[in-house]
């Protein structure tokens, strides 16, 4: 079945520092990819898409890359900060006609100031 | 401002008592769904609609119920609740497409006793 995979273990890094988180996938071939960011207790929010024949995508201090030979997306947040701590959470839709959004258990950044 | 918005945020409720969780979105959205997240789980989509009277199982739809009457409105009902749905749900609306974003609601916090 398809899965996606992203670390369960916080990321703890310190302010001015870049993020890196990852995201793996399996027994899935998906034409675009998102990232959301998600708070406690609150909805996640969408940050990025990007596509299959996108390499990179980039929006202010943040960066995604694709490689859907190796079936991964890393996401980057570039001079973080404080502010940007929270669960980060890869996504893709399924391949059938429900549009299903498949998440991955998300990834917990603590930036330190 | 587009947004989704549930209510209640939080409820807390004795096991078999009927309760409905209200979802509307004022984006003119085709496709919502429902999903629940469970600590190590991740979230999980219970039902989704893909139009005013179309309804579809997600992955966890045992015990729930759903409706769409109308396009912005989008009730979770849950006939008999039981401890095990003890949870955070998040109703969410996206224009439909493989490539869009997902809007999510605020959540709603369920206990079950």
């Amino acid at each position: 079945s398809q899965k996606i995979e992203q670390n369960s273990e916080a990321l703890n890094i310190q302010e001015g520092k870049t993020a890196t988180l990852t995201c793996n996938y399996t027994n899935y071939s998906p034409a675009y990819l998102q990232w959301y960011r998600q708070d406690p207790g609150r909805g996640p929010v969408f940050l990025l898409l990007i596509r299959e024949n996108e390499k990179e995508k980039r929006k202010e201090r943040l960066k995604v890359t694709f490689d859907t030979t190796l079936k991964q997306s890393l996401f980057h947040i570039t001079a973080s900060q404080p502010a940007d701590s929270a669960t980060y959470l890869c996504a893709l839709r399924g391949m059938d006609s429900s549009y299903k959004l498949i998440f991955g258990s998300g990834t917990r950044l603590l930036v330190r100031p | 401002e587009a947004q989704v918005t549930q209510n209640p945020r939080y409820l807390i409720t004795v096991t078999g008592k009927k309760l409905t969780v209200t979802c509307s979105q004022n984006m003119n959205h085709e496709y919502m769904s429902w999903y629940r997240q469970d600590p190590g789980l991740g979230l999980r989509q219970i039902y989704y609609s893909m139009n005013v009277e179309v309804t579809d199982k997600g992955d966890v739809p045992e015990g729930y119920k759903v409706s769409r009457k109308e396009k912005r409105n989008f009730p979770l009902i849950l006939e008999s609740p039981s401890p095990n749905q003890t949870s955070l749900y998040f109703c969410a609306s996206t224009m439909g497409g493989r490539d869009t974003e997902a809007f999510f609601g605020q959540g709603t916090r369920l206990t079950v006793v």
